[in-house]
């Protein structure tokens, strides 16, 4: 079955990074963007950035920007979500998504393999 | 994109239909003639889902009783007789452009 095994919870403080790792399984079509969504504590998803695996072209939301840096390594079929100067807000859960299919534009079908989450909790 | 979601809780009766509305402060109208409108859902504790890609398209293993529906601005997802295991929070998320940005979700209870 194809999947996203992403890596475990971390626990950081303030001010610090933290690198998310998701790896594709063998079976899966990696040839696609892979999205970054984070999800706070008790609230909504919240898309933060992506990264074409064929070009290495990456973007994300003016939230993060200087902040976050998004990479995939095709030797090892995995993505990464680097987050530094953590703050307490970004006590979230992290998820990893591959886009469904090729994109027309910066338009793409919807996210249809997802990792399972990784717990990053920021506290002094 | 502001994405606005509508009724935000929504208790339903397993057995009878449902309906969440979406709506899109500009067009999901690409110049490809495709709607570029999401739905997923996320079941308790578990990563959202894909449901609805593309306004009106079934992700593969989506059961047939969802269905989406809209164009432009204003988006529909049915359900047409609830299950038991169709709980948790469903939001849509427009895919036309960066970033990508996602209704506040309803939360569906039995």
């Amino acid at each position: 079955q194809e999947h996203l095994t992403q890596s475990g919870a971390e626990v950081k403080k303030p001010g610090a990074s933290v690198k998310v790792s998701c790896k594709a399984s063998e079976n899966l079509f990696t040839r696609y963007y892979f999205n970054w969504v984070r999800q706070a504590p008790g609230q909504g998803l919240e898309w933060m950035g992506w990264v074409n695996p064929n070009t290495d072209y990456t973007d994300s939301t003016q939230n993060f920007r200087g902040r976050v840096t998004m990479t995939w390594d095709t030797s090892t079929r995995t993505a990464y979500m680097e987050l530094n100067n953590l703050r307490s807000d970004d006590t979230a859960v992290y998820y990893c998504a591959r886009t469904l299919a090729y994109c027309t534009d910066l338009s793409c079908p919807g996210m249809d393999v997802w990792g399972q989450g990784t717990t990053v909790i920021v506290s002094s | 994109i502001v994405m606005t979601q509508s009724p935000l809780p929504l208790t339903v009766t397993p057995g009878e239909p449902a309906s969440i509305s979406c709506r899109a402060s500009q067009s999901l109208l690409h110049s490809d003639g495709l709607n570029y409108l999401d739905w997923y859902l996320q079941k308790p504790g578990q990563s959202p889902q894909l449901l609805i890609y593309l306004g009106s398209r079934r992700a593969s293993g989506v059961p047939d009783r969802f269905s989406g529906s809209g164009s432009g601005t204003d988006f529909t997802l049915k359900i047409s007789r609830v299950e038991a295991e169709d709980v948790g929070v469903y939001y849509c998320m427009q895919a036309l452009q960066i970033p990508r940005t996602f209704g506040q979700g309803t939360k569906v209870e039995i």
